[in-house]
């Protein structure tokens, strides 16, 4: 039963290239939320997402972010034309429906993006 | 903005000592959970208390939650050097489907 899987784990691109991170939540999970960890501090919600929907992207910058949870496969994160401040780790987490109340959230070990 | 807001911002103290972290929000919620991040690695959960509960014990960690002052606890007992990590509550609203971190309290356990 494997948790929550993100790759890669490190991740190095040059900027204005394009970044894709890649998360597979816990099996039966379908909700997953994406977060951002600058050095030195603490997490920042980016985007929740269920299967097909987007249902709160407000930490996420409306411009270069993209995020999709598509029917089949892993949710990707995608930043387009990196700069050198989206340079972070990257973390998602998965949990069942929210909406019982009584979920936990289970967190991959996050993908490191250096951006150079 | 930030559901979780957690303090202090760092805590250093001495093996064996007792540790203490608080954690406030401002809406309502479901329940409340802490995690722990070592240096440099990926979020292990601690604890989760509803909202129904009040105290809860996992080994050496006990939480408190008093829903009226919008505010949580997170007390590790005879601390450890292997204890020295960031810790983060997260929140999960009654109103929304998402969870919301604060800044993290960082905990420097000295041998």
């Amino acid at each position: 039963n494997a948790g929550v899987m993100q790759n890669p784990r490190h991740l190095v691109r040059r900027r204005g290239q394009e970044a894709r991170l890649r998360c597979s939540p816990m099996k039966g999970h379908s909700h997953v939320y994406w977060y951002r960890q600058l050095p030195e501090e603490g997490l920042k919600f980016m985007v929740y997402l269920q299967k097909e929907n987007i249902i709160d992207e407000s930490g996420m910058p409306k411009e270069r972010f993209s995020a999709e949870f598509p029917k089949e496969g892993p949710s990707i994160l995608r930043i387009q034309q990196v700069v050198r401040g989206d340079s972070a780790a990257y973390f998602c987490a998965s949990s069942a429906a929210p909406g019982s109340g009584f979920t936990e959230a289970f967190f991959g070990q996050g993908t490191r993006l250096t951006v150079v | 903005s930030q559901q979780g807001e957690e303090d202090p911002q760092a805590l250093s103290i001495q093996e064996g000592e007792n540790a203490t972290m608080n954690c406030s929000y401002k809406t309502s919620i479901n329940n409340l959970q802490w995690y722990r991040q070592n240096s440099g690695r990926g979020l292990v959960h601690l604890i989760l208390i509803r909202s129904n509960e009040r105290e809860k014990h996992s080994g050496r960690l006990r939480v408190t939650l008093d829903t009226s002052k919008k505010s949580s606890s997170l007390l590790i007992t005879a601390s450890r050097a292997a204890d020295t990590a960031s810790y983060f509550c997260a929140t999960d609203p009654t109103l929304s489907n998402d969870m919301r971190f604060g800044a993290g309290t960082r905990l420097t356990v000295k041998p």
